[in-house]
């Protein structure tokens, strides 16, 4: 079955220690996002990527990284920068505006992140 | 700028009556809109989208969703609520900026079914 897997679904991180959340995809889409999910907060846009090897800021990337060496592939490091950064990590995928089908935004599992 | 508001941050309801989740919006253009589903700590499912055409729009589960452009609207309804619809509801928008296009979500509405 096509869909998005994240992992892992748990990860405690410690003080000033980077972690890396895995997103990886197999429906062929181009566009990918990573959001944070804060109680009362809704959805904040970290990072998002249109295509390969490009992608862009969203509205609270500070302390965190990314890359997109594949399609199929986004991974998110939280690094030591991020000075609040227990939350819920949500990756999605798109297909592109313009290309017909399916419009909306698929999620994966998530991945909860705990500093202890 | 784009954004979603979800008026209400706990809608409660009866078994067996309607319910409605109310989701207003501000987007320039045409708006793409969405509604999506999230269980403890799992990611969102998607329920319905607008696109175009009818204002009524059917999804998954007998949940449907009315888009309304002169109050920019986009309520969430469902005829008959069921204890297992106890969940929290998003509403989002496509936006489409210089870059590309990303998904703007509304703070999330948390609905309990009683029974």
């Amino acid at each position: 079955d096509g869909g998005i897997t994240q992992s892992p679904k748990y990860l405690f991180r410690k003080e000033g220690q980077n972690v890396t959340l895995s997103c990886e995809q197999n429906l062929n889409h181009d566009a990918m996002y990573w959001y944070r999910q804060d109680p009362g907060q809704g959805l904040r846009l970290i990072y998002y990527s249109q295509i390969v090897n490009d992608f862009q800021k969203g509205d609270i990337a500070e302390g965190y990284s990314v890359s997109r060496e594949k399609k199929e592939s986004f991974p998110l490091t939280v690094t030591s920068a991020q000075k609040n950064p227990t939350a819920f990590y949500l990756c999605a995928s798109s297909s592109p505006p313009g290309k017909t089908g399916k419009t909306e935004a698929f999620f994966g599992q998530g991945t909860r992140l705990t500093v202890v | 700028a784009q954004s979603v508001a979800q008026p209400e941050d706990q809608v409660n309801v009866a078994e067996g009556n309607p319910l409605t989740v109310k989701c207003t919006y501000s987007v320039s253009g045409n708006p793409y809109l969405f509604w999506y589903v999230q269980y403890p700590n799992r990611g969102l499912q998607f329920l319905l989208k607008y696109i175009t055409g009818d204002n009524l729009v059917k999804g998954s589960y007998g949940f449907e969703a009315e888009f309304n452009k002169s109050q920019t609207s986009f309520h969430l309804k469902k005829p008959s609520a069921l204890v297992s619809d106890s969940a929290l509801y998003f509403c989002a928008v496509r936006v489409l900026d210089n870059y590309g296009q990303n998904f703007v979500f509304g703070p999330g509405t948390r609905l309990s079914v009683l029974p």
